[in-house]
């Protein structure tokens, strides 16, 4: 099936450490194809946040890493900061779909 | 540094067209690809398709095969989506966003651009 499934929302304390999860395919993640990630504030335009499933392009703080494993793939945000508060999407391809695909995001609440 | 910078806002009728522009600037579209990407109200987001100005490739996902063109001219930076037939349920903000080169790259999205409201209503 042709669908990255994320978790709707997650939440952590500031200085704590939070998980999102992006459950995948044989025919997206399970063919070898990458995770990238992206973060999206309120009212702004999507960040590549994590590409390659753990590079950061520059300026990305290193509390944000990415995992792969099969057909899942997670990112790990470490030390919360009230700016953190975002939807997080992850983001593959599809060769069932011939295109890329993204998941349904994971919203982060700061509490 | 380079930005994308999309056209503004439209509200358009049900059945009609509309054409968002991306306009790539602090660099050339010559060695890359853009790709279009939509995101409905409070909905996530969603791959439209892409071109690549040389050697002037498009493609489409396939749900948008029938009703979506999108070119790129090298030669203004600038890359078009045109989207025909609209219905409500196009409602949404469309981005253009540029395809990342490099190792571990591939089909990430580096820059985007400020997204362009469109308005599907009668």
């Amino acid at each position: 099936q042709s669908v990255l499934t994320q978790p709707p929302s997650v939440s952590g304390a500031p200085g704590q450490g939070v998980t999102i999860s992006c459950s995948g395919s044989s025919s997206n993640f399970g063919a070898g194809y990458d995770v990238h990630w992206y973060q999206q504030l309120p009212g702004a335009a999507p960040k590549l946040l994590i590409f390659g499933g753990n590079s950061r392009p520059s300026g990305v703080p290193d509390r944000f890493s990415g995992s792969k494993s099969g057909t899942s793939a997670s990112l790990a945000i470490t030390g919360l900061r009230a700016e953190d508060e975002a939807t997080y999407y992850c983001q593959s391809y599809d060769t069932t779909l011939g295109a890329p695909l993204f998941g349904g995001g994971t919203k982060l609440t700061v509490l | 540094q380079v930005h994308l910078v999309q056209s503004g806002a439209e509200v358009k009728n049900p059945g009609s067209s509309v054409n968002v522009s991306c306009r790539l600037s602090g660099g050339t579209f010559r060695s890359y690809t853009v790709s279009w990407v939509r995101q409905a109200p409070e909905q996530g987001l969603e791959w439209m398709g892409r071109t690549t100005p040389i050697p002037g490739i498009s493609m489409s996902a396939q749900k948008f095969q029938d009703r979506i063109t999108i070119i790129a001219d090298d030669s203004t930076n600038t890359a078009y989506l045109e989207l025909s037939s609209l219905k409500s349920e196009d409602t949404a903000v469309y981005y253009c966003a540029r395809d990342a080169n490099g190792p571990g790259r591939r089909d990430a999205f580096d820059i985007w651009g400020q997204g362009t409201r469109v308005t599907v209503s009668a």
